[in-house]
């Protein structure tokens, strides 16, 4: 069974400071994607990964895949305000071929 | 060009009735997948659809069900309502054929059942 675990679930930090979210998986896939969504929204979509060593960047977000560690990870860099949202990642497979989303991360950017 | 479209935003049932969510993909999409996203289950796959055929159903009961009309356009019914089905019922479409490409997701139906 594919399992997708994100870390921190919950993150409260302070604006322009950096900081790194983590996605493992348990299963071999050959892509991931990150979602970003705002609450009361719907999620938008941020990166697709889609090899090793793939790496993404949008303004101050990082999106790294390291497939034989079945780790992504999400970094912020100098962070604003603006970024306060729940941080989801996503991996094909395990419910017959949709996605599997981590729990999220709950972040919360303070002035 | 426009997103993906969800009707209604809200609904209010009660136990043992029925329901149906209506989705409306991107212009040129052609799959429509369906997700359920709770705050003690998160997100989680119902099915998706291509060409009017259900191409994978993650698992959920058999009072879950959908179909796609030849305008892609989609609908997920439930049947006999429990409480525990209240939720945001997300649509996402995505272009056929391009396995790489990633998920657009509506702005949701919140049903809550009472």
């Amino acid at each position: 069974e594919l399992k997708v675990e994100q870390n921190p679930l919950f993150l409260s930090m302070q604006e322009g400071k950096n900081y790194t979210i983590y996605c493992n998986y348990s299963t071999t896939s050959d892509r991931l994607y990150w979602y970003r969504q705002d609450p009361g929204k719907s999620l938008e979509s941020l990166f697709v990964l889609l090899s090793n060593g793939a790496v993404k960047q949008e303004g101050r977000l990082m999106a790294s895949l390291d497939t034989k560690a079945r780790l992504s990870t999400l970094h912020i860099t100098a962070a604003v305000h603006d970024l306060s949202a729940t941080y989801f990642c996503a991996v094909p497979g395990g419910g017959a071929d949709g996605l599997t989303f981590g729990k999220g991360t709950h972040l919360i950017i303070q002035p | 060009k426009a997103g993906v479209t969800q009707t209604p935003r809200y609904l209010i049932k009660t136990r043992g009735q029925q329901v149906t969510l209506s989705c409306s993909p991107i212009s040129g999409h052609r799959s429509v997948s369906w997700y359920q996203q709770t705050p003690g289950q998160g997100l989680q796959f119902l099915f998706e659809y291509f060409s009017e055929t259900q191409r994978n159903k993650g698992n959920f009961p058999g009072r879950f069900s959908g179909r796609q009309f030849s305008n892609s356009r989609s609908e997920m019914n439930v049947s006999t309502l429990e409480l525990g089905d209240s939720a945001l019922y997300l649509c996402a479409s995505s272009l056929a054929g391009n396995r790489f490409s990633p998920l657009h997701f509506g702005n949701g139906t919140r049903l809550t059942v009472t």
